[in-house]
């Protein structure tokens, strides 16, 4: 079965340092990886997920299939960015394709 | 676009009634719906997945009698947690799929905060 592992429960950096989220995932298959991101009292909403390399908000992930990781990466933090961080993961078979969460990593910017 | 309304936010319900939570899209229609549960600083653990016009499908260890999942449209999927008890005070959560032009995603409710005293 597949699963995602965020080992950071808290995470507290510095206004303008660097700031990486850890991400690793078992799945047998190809997977298709995706961080969502849930600011206080807000829902859950897409950061950005790895088809796209896209860069939301200054923060890329790049997937590493060889260290089947999908780590979250920021060169420079803002106290906006304080907030609680899941990777997540979907697999391609089945029809359902529903998404498995990461057990999350609070993120706090310190001014 | 893709919006997903989940109502109520909160609610609170004695033990042994039921308690129905609505989600609805509001300017798609989400073919597939997702039912989550999360634990105060935990991940979201998917309960059901609810196809329109079929039924659930429940994941391991979840009760079928218990969350009922009623999906009969293409913007309202429901869930009623029946004769609830305090061990199922939780954060409920709906996500729907979607997809567009711009690719497929997924979109969540805002949660409902269920406590059973």
């Amino acid at each position: 079965a597949q699963r995602v592992t965020q080992p950071e429960k808290l995470l507290s950096v510095f206004k303008g340092a660097p700031v990486e989220l850890k991400c690793n995932y078992s799945y047998s298959g190809s997977p298709e990886l995706f961080w969502y991101v849930q600011y206080s009292r807000q829902r859950l909403q897409l950061l950005l997920r790895h088809i796209s390399r896209e860069s939301i908000k200054g923060f890329t992930a790049d997937l590493n299939k060889g260290e089947t990781s999908f780590h979250l990466k920021k060169p420079f933090a803002q106290e906006e960015d304080s907030a609680m961080y899941y990777c997540a993961l979907r697999i391609s078979s089945g029809s359902a394709r529903q998404l498995t969460f990461g057990s999350g990593t609070q993120l706090t910017v310190l001014p | 676009g893709a919006v997903v309304s989940q109502h109520p936010s909160r609610v609170i319900c004695k033990s042994g009634t039921s308690v129905k939570i609505e989600c609805r899209s509001l300017d798609f229609q989400a073919t597939t719906m997702f039912w989550y549960r999360q634990f105060p600083k935990q991940s979201l653990m998917l309960m059901a997945t609810s196809n329109e016009g079929s039924k659930a499908t429940y994941e391991q260890g979840v009760e079928k009698d218990k969350f009922l999942i009623n999906h009969a449209s293409l913007t309202l999927s429901t869930l009623t947690v029946t004769s609830a008890h305090p061990e199922d005070s939780s954060f409920y959560i709906c996500s729907a799929s979607f997809s567009g032009t711009g690719g497929y995603g997924y979109t969540f409710g805002s949660g409902t905060r269920l406590t059973v005293v």
